[in-house]
């Protein structure tokens, strides 16, 4: 069974400062997804990362996945109160019969206080 | 054009009973997936479909969970004689592709509440 431990659980920082979310896994993933949810509302996917090593940004957020494809990091730069909300990770992976679902962890709620 | 939408958005239930709930995904989209969002847990993975077929039904917590999708579109996911437990918000997602590489998107989900 794939895992994935994500930290912090919570953080609530105020406007203007960085911040870094992780999410860490034992298991290799084919690639690794970051949501964002707010209340009342489904995950909204932010981007997908796929190779090991890959960089990839999102106007102040910052998207890294393990050279290993074990991990990954979600940087937030000058955080904004809009920026509050639930950050998921979610690895996916081929088992070669056919797709499985995402494997999500718990998730980080994230506070920006103005 | 439209997302993904799930009905109803709120069930209250009293133990014992059966509920339905139906999932319209994105017109075009082959893969369909249902997980389960409880407080505390994140979201849980249950089951997924290719077309009409669900290759792996193990993901569903007891055989008191079904689901079904037909023509390749709608999908229902029905719990029969609902327990305390079952109380979760039931998410639906999904993609144009099966695979790790899909984009998965989320309806509102079905907030269930078993009394």
């Amino acid at each position: 069974t794939q895992l994935l431990e994500q930290s912090p659980q919570f953080l609530s920082i105020q406007e203007g400062e960085n911040l870094t979310v992780y999410c860490n896994s034992s298991s290799v993933f084919s690639s690794l997804q970051w949501y964002r949810q707010e209340p009342g509302e489904g995950p909204v996917l932010l981007v997908t990362v796929v190779t090991g090593g890959e960089v990839k940004k999102l106007k102040r957020l910052t998207f890294q996945f393990g050279d290993a494809r074990k991990d990954s990091s979600l940087h937030i730069t000058a955080a904004q109160p809009g920026d509050t909300g639930l950050y998921l990770c979610a690895g996916a992976w081929y088992s070669g019969g056919g797709a499985d679902g995402l494997t999500f962890g718990k998730g980080t709620h994230l506070i920006i206080q103005p | 054009g439209a997302g993904v939408s799930q009905s109803p958005s709120n069930k209250v239930t009293e133990k014992g009973k059966d509920v339905e709930l139906r999932c319209d995904p994105i017109s075009g989209h082959t893969a369909l997936y249902w997980y389960r969002q409880s407080l505390g847990q994140g979201l849980e993975f249950l089951i997924y479909f290719q077309g009409n077929s669900a290759p792996d039904k193990s993901g569903l917590p007891s055989d008191r969970f079904s689901a079904e999708r037909t023509g390749g579109s709608v999908s229902t996911l029905t719990i029969q004689r609902t327990q305390q437990e079952d109380s979760a918000v039931y998410l639906c997602a999904s993609s144009l592709n099966v695979g790790p590489y899909g984009e998965q998107y989320f309806g509102p989900g079905t907030r269930l509440t078993v009394t």
